[in-house]
Order: structure tokens, then sequence, then C-alpha cells
């Protein structure tokens, strides 16, 4: 069936890094553009990255942008995400999504904090 | 970037209907095809309720539809069940590869 399993949340100190991972199955991931998704504690949802079938195009909200970098290995079924340069205000649950214009399939979440 | 406007709560009582709104520009929800609802228990993932303005995936009782009107869009859940008290999320895509999501609406069934 069709899953998606993030993995590489952790406690993180300000200004380091930390790479996410999210493994999928059950469907063929090199057609299907990718999102990453994030909820801060008791907040919404905040759409953080998005990232074409192929690779070639992506695109990040303002408040990553220049500090958080979507890649994916279509080999591996794998998406990532390299957070460097983390912040408090980066402290949440994040999502991995599929589809472009929608997400209609979700990971369940691995949990980032962000604290000295 | 701006997020989209949802009333922070609503409720109903079971078998009555519940219109959750979300409200944008014209730069996203009345400038799209591509306003989504998601359904969110407690300690859940985000579940596909609709997409498309107004299609339902594949298992999705047909006691939740959408509708959209100017820069407005809506969420109808009729016959409220138990079941249905969650978080509720929009979202439309907002051109030039961005997202954007609403705050999310509280749906109680008393």
């Amino acid at each position: 069936q069709v899953q998606l399993v993030e993995s590489g949340g952790g406690v993180v100190q300000p200004g380091r890094s930390l790479r996410l991972s999210c493994a999928v199955s059950g469907f063929t991931f090199s057609i299907y553009a990718m999102h990453w998704v994030r909820q801060a504690p008791d907040k919404g949802l905040e759409w953080v990255a998005v990232i074409s079938s192929d690779g070639s195009n992506k695109q990040y909200a303002d408040s990553v942008k220049g500090r958080f970098t979507i890649s994916r290995d279509n080999s591996k079924n794998t998406l990532n995400l390299q957070m460097d340069s983390l912040r408090a205000e980066d402290t949440a649950v994040y999502y991995c999504a599929r589809k472009w214009f929608y997400m209609d399939v979700w990971g369940k979440g691995t949990t980032v904090t962000v604290s000295s | 970037q701006s997020a989209l406007t949802q009333p922070p709560s609503a409720s109903g009582s079971p078998g009555e209907s519940v219109t959750v709104s979300c409200t944008g520009s014209s730069s996203d929800i009345g400038g799209s095809n591509y306003v989504s609802w998601y359904q969110q228990h407690p300690g859940k993932a985000p579940k596909l309720l609709i997409c498309e303005v107004n299609k339902r995936p594949s298992g999705v009782p047909d006691r939740f539809s959408g509708s959209k009107s100017g820069n407005t869009a809506s969420l109808t859940v009729s016959g409220l069940q138990a079941e249905d008290e969650a978080d509720y999320y929009c979202s439309s895509y907002a051109g030039s590869y961005n997202w954007v999501f609403g705050g999310g609406t509280k749906l109680t069934v008393l």
C-alpha cells in the first residue's frame, strides 16, 4: 500500500543542521512531485517546499528560503530536506506529502526541536 | 505568502450541517482551481478530504463537500457525526510554485 515514512528528526541547537528523509513505497515515486509541510506545536499547517517529479524544479516558502534544501533520489525512492541555520521557530512536526497541486498522501511526520 | 483566513472554531450537533469558510485573495483562491481541504485528528497526519475545489478522493464520504465563490472557499459537512470532530485546513495553489494553508478550524460536535 502507499506509504510515506519520515525520519531524521530530533533535538538540535540553534544554528546547527539537520537532514530529514522520507522513504516512500507502494507507488511509482519518480512520477510524483513531493512536498514538505510542517506544523509547529499547537499551530496550523505551513507549506515548506516542493520538488518536481524529476527534481528539476524546486520552490521554498519565504520563511526557509536560503536555509533549507529539498532534494530527491528517484533510484532510492527517497525525498530529503536539508535544514541549515536552524532557528527556534523551525521547531515543528515535518510531514512529507505527495502530488503537485494538492497533497493526496501524507506521512506520519517527524519531530524537529530547535533548542539550546 | 499570507495564510488563508479560517474561523478558529465551528460547531454543530449530530445530524446537522456545518460550513467552514476559507478566505484568500485573487492571487490564491480567487485565481486557482486547486483549492483543497484536509482533516486532522489530534496527533495524526492530515488527510485529504476535498481537492480541486469540490472533488472527493475515493473513500471520502459524500457528507463532505466543497465549493468556491470569488476569493472564498467553503467546506460543508452534512449529517455531522462524532468522528467528524477534528481540525480542518484549507489550502490553495497560489501560482509560481507556491502553496498556502489556512490557519485551521476546530470543529466540535456538540
